[in-house]
């Protein structure tokens, strides 16, 4: 296992498009995270799953964001009716056990929205 | 609502000599955790090092330590001889320890760190 992974890389989208991003997260780890990143700031929090289970959601997220961890591995995290707002750099962290042992963040998915 | 604010945009040091990244946080809780994360350039972001808030015992990781002041609600990340590898964005983070809290982590807007050959 390399670490955790994120398909794709880099998405272009025309505003209004849907796109769905992937995050394979180290096997054993329980635990995902979802972030949000633009140039010039830190992760901001999207949501958080517990195996397969949803268990926060940033209140700022619109109802267009929407993730899934169906069987506790993968996680999805679609954005529909994409708007240029929403290009920045997507990223997914995963870890085991408690909140103070380290997450292990993905590359990240770069979105561009035209 | 905990905030954690990084008032360094950017740094630079030396090679080999120290600097120390400046970072403050705002809570009314009184357990929780607080990291220092590491993003070189187009590069995945790594954990550099971690303090729980109930041990006033400063963490050190080889040349990485940090200044915990609780009261104040100051964490700084200390760098000691500096390398070039060293240049990246350092995020400060926080998470609540509590088990009826929230599960997300909050992080600063990072400072940029230079080193100068």
């Amino acid at each position: 296992d390399t670490g955790v992974s994120q398909d794709p890389r880099h998405k272009i989208t025309k505003r209004g498009q849907n796109v769905t991003f992937r995050c394979d997260p180290i096997s054993e780890h329980n635990r995902l995270y979802w972030y949000r990143q633009t140039l010039g700031q830190g992760p901001e929090f999207l949501t958080y799953f517990q195996n397969e289970a949803q268990l926060e959601k940033s209140r700022l997220l619109s109802d267009r964001f929407s993730a899934e961890r169906p069987k506790g591995s993968f996680s999805t995290l679609e954005i529909q009716r994409t708007e240029q707002g929403d290009s920045a750099m997507y990223l997914c962290a995963s870890l085991v056990g408690g909140a103070y042992n380290e997450q292990f963040f993905g590359p990240g998915t770069r979105l561009t929205v035209l | 609502a905990q905030t954690v604010t990084q008032s360094q945009p950017e740094m630079s040091v030396q090679e080999a000599e120290t600097v120390t990244l400046s970072c403050t946080y705002d809570t009314s809780e009184s357990d929780y955790y607080l990291f220092w994360y590491k993003q070189p350039p187009s590069r995945q972001m790594i954990l550099v090092i971690r303090q729980e808030a109930y041990k006033q015992q400063n963490a050190t990781e080889n040349r990485f330590s940090v200044n915990f002041q609780k009261a104040a609600k100051s964490f700084s990340l200390k760098i000691s001889d500096s390398q070039l590898g060293d240049a990246a964005m350092y995020f400060c983070a926080y998470r609540s320890a509590t088990t009826s809290g929230t599960y997300k982590y909050i992080f600063g807007t990072g400072t940029r760190l230079k080193v100068l050959a």
